[in-house]
């Protein structure tokens, strides 16, 4: 199976650690998008990357939280420091965009189930 | 502020039931959009999706969807239910420009009672 893969799968962590969460896209996709879902809620759109370069992030995205796509395939996010509040399941996309950008199809990866204790 | 709403958030539902999920979205101007299903355990997969042309879209698994661009709406379907449909579902827009980020909905819990 080639789809979008996210590593770990689960992480628990203590109030005020750092941790780094990875995704690897579907390949050959150019376009590699994180988003943060809570109990309850749809995933909530953080930043998105085509190619290497991050072209967009949402002012939900503290500046905690940094994410890198370094050799345009896979891409890490990682959230320092952190609170109880960032508790939730952190999921990857990916998609292989046109020229025009107006057209595309996410596919989502399992998702990494963040706890901060 | 651009938003998806989903008015159902829990459908309990028998066997061979019909299903509508509704869908609202607030964004003018020309818009995608889809429908992504959450199994037990399992990832967001691909329903069905609306770019352009017959607003009557067909998924997988016999799930279709209409747009109706008059009242922002993309209202989900399916003739007959089975148990195995348990789901979550998500309704989720995105604007045509250069940035494919998607506003999703709370989704809607569904239940089928075999």
């Amino acid at each position: 199976d080639t789809g979008v893969s996210q590593n770990p799968r689960h992480k628990i962590t203590k109030r005020g650690q750092n941790v780094t969460f990875r995704c690897d896209p579907i390949s050959e996709h150019n376009r590699l998008y994180w988003y943060r879902q809570t109990l309850g809620q749809g995933p909530e759109f953080l930043t998105y990357f085509q190619n290497e370069a991050q072209l967009e992030k949402s002012r939900l995205l503290s500046d905690r939280f940094s994410a890198e796509r370094p050799k345009g395939s896979f891409s890490t996010l990682e959230i320092q420091r952190t609170e109880q509040g960032d508790s939730a399941m952190y999921l990857c996309a990916s998609s292989l965009s046109d020229s025009w950008g107006d057209r595309e199809t996410q596919y989502f990866g399992p998702g990494t189930r963040l706890l901060v204790l | 502020a651009q938003s998806v709403s989903q008015h159902n958030h829990h459908v309990i539902l028998s066997e061979a039931a019909s299903l509508e999920l509704g869908c609202n979205y607030s964004y003018g101007g020309t818009v995608n959009l889809f429908w992504y299903v959450q199994y037990p355990g399992q990832h967001l997969q691909l329903l069905l999706k609306y770019f352009s042309g017959d607003p009557l879209v067909k998924g997988i698994k016999g799930f279709e969807a209409e747009f109706i661009k008059s009242k922002f709406s993309f209202n989900l379907r399916k003739p007959s239910v089975q148990w195995s449909d348990t789901a979550e579902y998500f309704c989720a827009v995105n604007r045509w420009s250069n940035t494919g980020k998607l506003i999703f909905g709370q989704g809607t819990t569904l239940q089928v009672k075999p």
